[in-house]
């Protein structure tokens, strides 16, 4: 069954507003959440590491004041994209790492689809 | 610099027949191999996970791992239509960090 679950699967919205996606751990409390983008045809893109109780830690060319992380609890990581531009029209996906014996399994969450007109 | 090395594709079989998927890794100390299944439009599934030298089998997925030579594979015996889809194989290394080949697109004919 999933693991991780994310909020909207789908969302439009406009040019200048701000869309908040979520992403859940359904079963185990998770420290780490990991979130990429996707644009079509095209690689995952590894944005920032979400950890529950301090900052995010952004890759290089991520705009942190524009895509707002905030791990609040162990089962919830949150990504905010503000002022958001046609540009930022991508696929969302968290991924979260799960601890089984002594190795980690790693699943994604089903991803947000974000349309900015 | 972490790289994955995967053929890009197409790679095309007849339903029935084996498919084989390859990668090779750069980073010697990389300990955990994943196999991802990826929809069009879909995110990645997790399909196989490996950490050790030798085959893993699970169903009609088999993933081999060979660290000397760096190299990690997944066949699919019996390819159905349904398989057809983008492979990404993910290496870990450090503190969960997943490196990703650029993937391989499975067409299986029917």
């Amino acid at each position: 069954g999933a693991v991780v679950s994310q909020h909207p699967s789908r969302v439009i919205c406009k040019s200048g507003t701000s869309v908040k996606i979520e992403c859940r751990s359904l079963d185990f409390q998770a420290t780490t959440m990991f979130w990429y983008r996707q644009f079509p045809k095209k690689s995952l893109m590894l944005m920032a590491t979400s950890n529950e109780g301090s900052k995010a830690t952004y890759e290089q060319g991520v705009e942190k004041d524009k895509f707002l992380i905030n791990h609040a609890s162990l089962t919830l990581s949150t990504l905010t994209v503000t002022s958001a531009h046609p540009e930022d029209s991508s696929f969302y996906i968290c991924r979260r790492p799960v601890a089984i014996l002594r190795n980690y399994e790693q699943y994604f969450g089903p991803g947000t689809r974000l349309t900015v007109t | 610099q972490k790289e994955v090395e995967q053929n890009s594709g197409p790679l095309s079989v007849p339903e029935g027949a084996i498919a084989s998927l390859n990668c090779t890794y750069s980073d010697r100390v990389s300990q955990s191999f994943f196999w991802y299944r990826q929809y069009s439009g879909k995110s990645p599934e997790l399909i196989m996970s490996i950490y050790s030298n030798g085959d893993k089998e699970d169903g009609r997925f088999t993933a081999q791992l060979n660290k000397a030579s760096q190299y990690v594979s997944l066949l699919i015996r019996d390819s159905q239509p349904s398989d057809s889809a983008t492979y990404l194989c993910a290496v870990r290394a450090g503190a969960n960090n997943l490196f990703f080949g650029t993937g391989t697109r499975l067409t299986v004919i029917p």
